[in-house]
């Protein structure tokens, strides 16, 4: 069955520390990886998206990694924010239908504090 | 930036209602989606669509309808609201290729009375 599972579940750093949120998945076959930022009530934002051929993607203070072998990935958050108070999500795509369907995790609840 | 509205952001409603939920895209992006998400849960495809006059539904059964008889505008439309349909309604384009990033509307948060 695919499958995505984050973790933690939830989490709180204080601001300036940095922190990594994890991601696995069971999705085949893999076609890629994706991370989203949801804040509370609104839509999920795109922060990085990374192929099978791709192992590490950077979009500023966020850094994304993939082993596509052990199937994790993580995201790595270097000197955290106030506005990065937020539900972060990993979504895997397969390449197994015209769809390029896409299996979302339940996502790691990020509270940064003062 | 996305280019992507929906309204409106928030519905209350009484059951047997029947509602639209509005969402256009300015972006000419061929591929659209409506996605349904509870508190805490993952998000679910409910319906999607490759263009105009072309629609399916999603993995996720859904008593809602959707229209695309324009590339920018996909509504979803409820013909009797039901307490169970109460949830955030999340509307997402993309273009074309397999790995094209996922755009998505502000949603709108609906509450069947």
């Amino acid at each position: 069955k695919n499958q995505v599972e984050q973790s933690p579940q939830s989490l709180i750093i204080l601001e300036g520390k940095n922190c990594t949120l994890q991601c696995n998945y069971t999705v085949s076959p893999f076609s890629n990886l994706r991370w989203y930022k949801q804040d509370t009530g609104r839509g999920p934002v795109s922060l990085t998206i990374m192929t099978f051929s791709e192992n590490t993607k950077s979009n500023g203070r966020y850094t994304a990694t993939l082993d596509a072998d052990t199937k994790q990935s993580s995201l790595h958050i270097t000197a955290s924010q106030l506005s990065d108070s937020a539900s972060y999500i990993c979504v895997v795509g397969d390449r197994g239908s015209t769809l390029g369907r896409l299996y979302f995790g339940r996502g790691t609840q990020l509270t940064v504090w003062p | 930036e996305a280019d992507i509205y929906q309204t409106p952001r928030y519905l209350v409603i009484g059951t047997g209602k029947k509602i639209t939920l509005e969402c256009s895209q300015t972006m000419g992006h061929d591929k659209m989606y409506w996605y349904q998400q509870d508190p805490g849960m993952e998000l679910h495809l409910i319906h999607y669509s490759y263009g105009v006059n072309s629609t399916e539904k999603g993995d996720l059964s859904s008593e809602s309808t959707v229209s695309r008889i324009r590339t920018e505008h996909f509504p979803l439309t409820l013909e009797s609201a039901r307490p169970s349909h109460t949830s955030q309604y999340l509307c997402a384009s993309s273009g074309k290729g397999g790995n094209e990033k996922l755009f998505f509307g502000s949603g709108t948060q609906l509450s069947v009375l």
